[in-house]
């Protein structure tokens, strides 16, 4: 059984562009969330979403979104990106809202 | 909003030896409580969980306890091997698994 594919693996992009990161869940998954992972802030949760719908939302500021499609496989999308913005974003798939997640292996941003 | 402390933040033992983690948190109505594995370059690996109406879950070498009252729980490996030198996260949860709060990660190493 395929795990959780995150893609790109890596990214680097300007200060000021924006980018999409793309998560495929696991087959019959149908719970998508996504976390921020750095050095200095650990692991923060971005936001979850459930049958296309966004049920939960992390403290982000408003450039980061997100949408799942009927699918499930999510996308998010960081606009306007800072050099905070650096990170490893982590997608986690789960049956549904209420049962184990699972993480893909991240997608690697680095903003320049 | 739920706030989860981990402790230690490194810790070297020798292989054969136990090695234990211990995470507190703050919000009572959290009744999910998982803990994973993260190496280099990977995403975070789903070792174990528990829920609130346990007091201890095992797995092979690996155990979870939880004290709802003292709201905290801890993981426990037996016979370190050097294949679980890791970051180690817990995590806690409410109703929803998917969006949970991580502690700030242990670094374990096992020394051969």
């Amino acid at each position: 059984k395929a795990g959780v594919t995150q893609t790109p693996r890596y990214l680097i992009k300007t200060r000021g562009q924006q980018v999409t990161l793309s998560c495929s869940p696991i087959s019959g998954h149908r719970s998508v969330s996504w976390y921020q992972q750095t050095p200095g802030q650990g692991l923060q949760f971005l936001f979850e979403y459930f049958s296309e719908t966004q049920r939960n939302k992390g403290n982000f500021p408003g450039r980061f979104s997100g949408r799942q499609f009927s699918n499930s496989r999510s996308e998010m999308n960081v606009s306007t990106l800072e050099l905070g913005d650096s990170a490893l974003y982590l997608c986690a798939s789960s049956l549904d809202p209420y049962t184990e997640a699972f993480f893909g292996q991240g997608t690697r941003l680095t903003v320049v | 909003g739920e706030n989860v402390e981990q402790h230690p933040s490194t810790l070297s033992v020798q292989e054969g030896d136990s090695a234990v983690i211990k995470c507190t948190y703050s919000d009572s109505a959290s009744n999910y409580f998982p803990w994973y594995k993260q190496e280099l370059g990977k995403g975070p690996q789903l070792i174990i969980d528990i829920r609130s109406n346990v007091g201890e879950k095992k797995d092979q070498r690996i155990a979870v306890t939880l004290n709802k009252t003292a709201k905290h729980f801890s993981l426990h490996i037996t016979e370190t091997q050097p294949e679980d030198s890791a970051v180690y996260f817990c995590a806690a949860s409410g109703a929803n698994a998917g969006k949970s709060t991580f502690g700030d990660g242990t670094t374990l190493t096992v020394k051969p």
